[in-house]
């Protein structure tokens, strides 16, 4: 089992709508989780990142973390066309140093 | 401005070389990290640093090799080892404690010839 699963994609969604990105993790020591947007042939850029349980709002960008069930996903409110790219969650475990676990990403794709 | 520095940006090497990625921080964070990302998938760790003179594995560091003499540098070197280099190099810093959150360089992609 990988540390951190995503949905490879594409997902697509039209303009507009909330797109809705998935994450699990494997271990419950877990404890902080990043989610990250990368543009193809560009380094990843931080969108946001939780500890706690529930959710957390930064502008179109909520992120909800559930440790019990072991996910955390990103909804992308009134998706844009520049929205389009990879997301990566990453997952930082307790012990592990400061080093973060990365997903493979989801890509997505906002339709006109 | 303040920022990780990643040089090359791109890089061809012949089989057989070893090269050396450069990556430069003038954050003043104390943890700095080197990733690996192949098309279509995540990042992999290949080694990181929490302190000058002091670095650890990361989870595939066969065929690299590092170093942390200063803070602000921490160069990446990829050996003849290597089995498979073409690769997108990454280097990332954060601060050592708190929201220990990465920033990342612009990367650099190494072709092996």
């Amino acid at each position: 089992q990988k540390e951190v699963e995503q949905n490879s994609g594409p997902l697509s969604v039209p303009e507009g709508a909330i797109a809705s990105l998935n994450c699990t993790y494997s271990d419950r020591g877990s404890q902080s989780f990043f989610w990250y947007r990368q543009y193809s042939g560009k380094s990843p850029e931080l969108i946001m990142f939780i500890y706690s349980n529930g959710d957390k709002e930064d502008g179109r960008f909520t992120a909800q973390l559930n440790k019990a069930s072991q996910y955390v996903s990103l909804l992308i409110r009134d998706s844009q066309p520049s929205d389009s790219a990879t997301y990566l969650c990453a997952v930082r475990v307790t012990g592990g140093g400061n080093k973060l676990t990365f997903g493979t990403g989801t890509q997505l794709k906002v339709e006109l | 401005d303040g920022g990780i520095t990643q040089s090359p940006k791109y890089l061809f090497r012949k089989e057989g070389q070893n090269v050396t990625l450069s990556c430069e921080q003038n954050l003043n964070h104390d943890a700095m990290y080197w990733y690996r990302q192949d098309p279509g998938q995540g990042l992999r760790l290949i080694y990181y640093s929490q302190i000058v003179n002091d670095f650890q594995k990361g989870d595939i560091a066969e065929g690299y090799s590092v170093s942390r003499e200063k803070k602000e540098s921490f160069p990446l070197t990829v050996t003849s080892a290597q089995k498979n280099p073409t690769a997108f190099y990454l280097c990332a810093s954060s601060l050592a404690s708190g929201a220990n959150v990465l920033t990342f360089g612009a990367g650099s992609r190494l072709t092996v010839l």
